[in-house]
């Protein structure tokens, strides 16, 4: 079975700087996806980042990257110029190739902004 | 377009009650899926459905815990005889591919409190 570690329950960062959340994963397959969600006080999952296995290039969406090392099975989100709408619950998630139908998630990490 | 839609946000229970949490997927989405999120957790797979189909229920409960998804109306997830330990949020998501070939859209989640 597939497991995602994130190893920093709580991090924080100050506002317009950068902070690194990092998330390993334990997986046989070739072909997966992995994805960070963020989860502000709201409690909704909103999907941040969506990475492809077979993608050697790193996924980017706004000041929002990710370093995606497939043989080391890491996958950390990187937020640039951290914003205070930034502070949530960010988890990181993998999910297998066409056939199956769950998404593992890991536990999350906190993170906060201080202005 | 509307986004996933869940109700109640908040239900309370007394113990050996039922309780009834709607979803109400995308327009568009037939692939639904129902995750339970305990306190300092992440999110842990319950069911995923398609019209009138269970998918694959392999992360529900085996006794009290049900869901159905018919063809006309959302999907329900039933809790019968409630306990204490079924307190969580239920996050209901629906996507137009199943999981892994594309992401997740999320509702915002019903709060179970059992008394």
């Amino acid at each position: 079975a597939q497991t995602v570690t994130q190893s920093q329950p709580e991090m924080s960062v100050q506002e317009a700087e950068t902070v690194t959340l990092s998330c390993t994963y334990d997986t046989s397959e070739s072909d997966y996806y992995l994805f960070w969600y963020k989860q502000p006080p709201s409690r909704q999952m909103i999907l941040v980042i969506r990475q492809e296995a077979y993608k050697q290039q790193n996924a980017t969406e706004n000041r929002f990257s990710v370093n995606f090392q497939k043989a080391a099975k890491s996958f950390s989100l990187k937020i640039s110029d951290s914003q205070l709408g930034d502070a949530a619950m960010y988890f990181c998630a993998y999910g297998s190739g066409a056939g199956s139908y769950q998404l593992t998630f890991g536990k999350g990490t906190k993170l906060s902004v201080i202005p | 377009n509307a986004g996933v839609m869940q109700n109640p946000r908040h239900l309370v229970r007394r113990r050996g009650q039922e309780a009834r949490l709607r979803c109400s997927p995308m327009k568009g989405h037939s692939h639904v899926y129902w995750y339970r999120q305990l306190p300092e957790e992440g999110l842990k797979f319950m069911v995923y459905l398609q019209k009138e189909n269970i998918i694959d229920e392999s992360g529900m409960p085996k006794e009290r815990f049900s869901a159905e998804f018919p063809k006309e109306g959302p999907s329900i997830l039933r809790i019968q005889q409630v306990v204490r330990g079924d307190s969580a949020a239920y996050f209901c998501a629906s996507s137009p591919l199943p999981t892994g070939m594309g992401e997740l859209f999320f509702g915002e989640g019903s709060r179970l409190t059992v008394l």
